[in-house]
């Protein structure tokens, strides 16, 4: 499964846009982009998936690159709740394998809002 | 709407004991279920999966085990805990079918002594 790279941790001021990156530059063609975040000691919380279009929900906003090989989780007004470590991942997709939407998370880009 | 229940919230437990988790989901039916363990300050571990009542799929090589007894029950057990045990266990479950996202319970804090 490919592998994902995000910077460690960022800062963002409240109410300002966060863009969080990742890099995920040997991903296949049948791999999804999720991203999912966990605020401290809570489970981790799903936000958005993609495959190559542009994603948009009520909580983020999903940009692809067209070459596929990174991404960028925008939170389009951030507040002090979105505090949290947030943690993209491509998705394993396993021929065949019914249970193959595993998730292997790495270690995540820790975001904190500021006031 | 559908929920996940994970317990209890936190664990002390001895080396050597055995350990139960539970987790139950509601408002869906033939969910995928899944088992992750978080070590302090890093990412979660894929420990189980279930695609179905008695079906486990085991990721990593343990002493902990998983069972399904029933179609949204989870629980994840062991005859003997190590001190490498400690962490933070999640319960997840998912749609079935491809590229479905999963959603994931409180978890459980367990900490050996």
């Amino acid at each position: 499964d490919a592998k994902t790279t995000q910077p460690t941790s960022m800062d963002c001021a409240e109410g300002r846009a966060a863009n969080l990156p990742c890099n995920h530059s040997t991903i296949s063609g049948n791999e999804y982009v999720y991203w999912y975040r966990q605020i401290h000691s809570q489970g981790p919380q799903y936000i958005i998936h993609g495959l190559k279009n542009n994603e948009t929900n009520e909580m983020a906003s999903l940009i692809i690159t067209e070459d596929r090989k990174s991404s960028t989780l925008i939170l389009p007004h951030a507040t002090l709740r979105d505090t949290a470590v947030y943690y993209c991942i491509v998705r394993v997709g396993g021929l065949g394998n019914n249970a193959g939407n595993m998730l292997t998370f790495g270690g995540g880009t820790r975001l904190m809002v500021k006031p | 709407s559908q929920t996940i229940h994970q317990w209890p919230a936190t664990l002390v437990q001895p080396v050597g004991s055995p350990l139960s988790l539970e987790c139950t989901v509601e408002g869906t039916s033939n969910p995928n279920l899944y088992w992750y363990r978080q070590a302090a300050g890093r990412g979660l571990q894929l420990l189980f999966y279930s695609v179905g009542i008695g079906q486990i799929s085991s990721e990593v090589p343990q002493n902990l085990s998983a069972s399904r007894p029933q179609d949204r029950q989870f629980i994840l057990s062991s005859k003997k805990l190590l001190l490498s045990d400690s962490g933070f266990y999640l319960c997840a479950w998912s749609v079935q079918g491809m590229f479905q996202p999963q959603h994931f319970g409180d978890g459980t804090r367990l900490s050996i002594l």
